[in-house]
């Protein structure tokens, strides 16, 4: 079946420094991929997504590549700010008309001034 | 343009009482999910629906859990009698239709803690 791999946290930095958060993913065809956020007493809101191979996707100066060679889905950022502080989950869909998300089980990102 | 609307935000309850939850999605979504959070690990989807009929239900204990989508809009996700491991947040999300490319929206989610 299907799954997602996310990198154990929490992960702790200093503002201004980049960050990196690892993802991989296990799926049969061709799955869309996402990065979910999920900010202190919120819902989650979807960060960024790339339906095919080697699409960027990108968004508050987040940025994930879709490798199909690899099964991954690495989330960065060059320069992280105290409120980038959250929770970031990785998912994927594997496609057909059962929008069945599949998450990792979330990274903790803290940042300090 | 509003949010997925969910009730209450926290509710604590005794093992083997029950519970209910309810969801207002964003108008106009035809789809409309209940996923089940517990601490430390990532939502799993417990039922999907499209309009006021179920598409998945595979990860629902059916022997505790229920659903119900009246008229395709609001949604109630009830559990009877609950049990210890059913603490977890629940989030209900809606989405325009149900292809991947297709983006989910969430609520804030309600934290059941059951002592």
């Amino acid at each position: 079946g299907n799954s997602v791999t996310q990198m154990e946290g929490p992960v702790t930095l200093s503002e201004e420094a980049f960050l990196t958060i690892n993802c991989t993913y296990t799926a049969t065809g061709y799955p869309s991929l996402f990065w979910y956020v999920q900010y202190p007493g919120e819902g989650l809101q979807l960060l960024l997504k790339a339906t095919k191979a080697d699409d960027k996707g990108s968004n508050k100066g987040f940025e994930a590549t879709y490798r199909k060679e690899t099964t991954s889905f690495h989330l960065e950022k060059g320069s992280v700010q105290v409120s980038d502080s959250a929770v970031y989950f990785c998912a994927l869909h594997s496609g057909g008309s059962n929008y069945k998300l599949t998450f990792g089980k979330g990274t903790l990102l803290t940042v300090n001034p | 343009e509003a949010g997925v609307a969910q009730s209450p935000r926290y509710k604590i309850i005794e093992k083997r009482q029950s519970v209910a939850f309810w969801c207002n999605p964003i108008s106009g979504h035809a789809t409309l999910y209940w996923y089940q959070q517990i601490l430390g690990q990532g939502p799993k989807l417990l039922i999907q629906f499209q309009n006021n009929g179920v598409v998945d239900d595979s990860q629902l204990p059916k022997d505790r859990f229920s659903a119900e989508r009246l008229k395709g809009v609001d949604s109630t996700l009830k559990i009877q009698p609950a049990k210890l491991e059913d603490s977890a947040v629940y989030l209900c999300a809606s989405s325009e239709s149900t292809g991947g490319k297709t983006e989910a929206f969430f609520g804030q989610g309600t934290r059941l803690t059951v002592v």
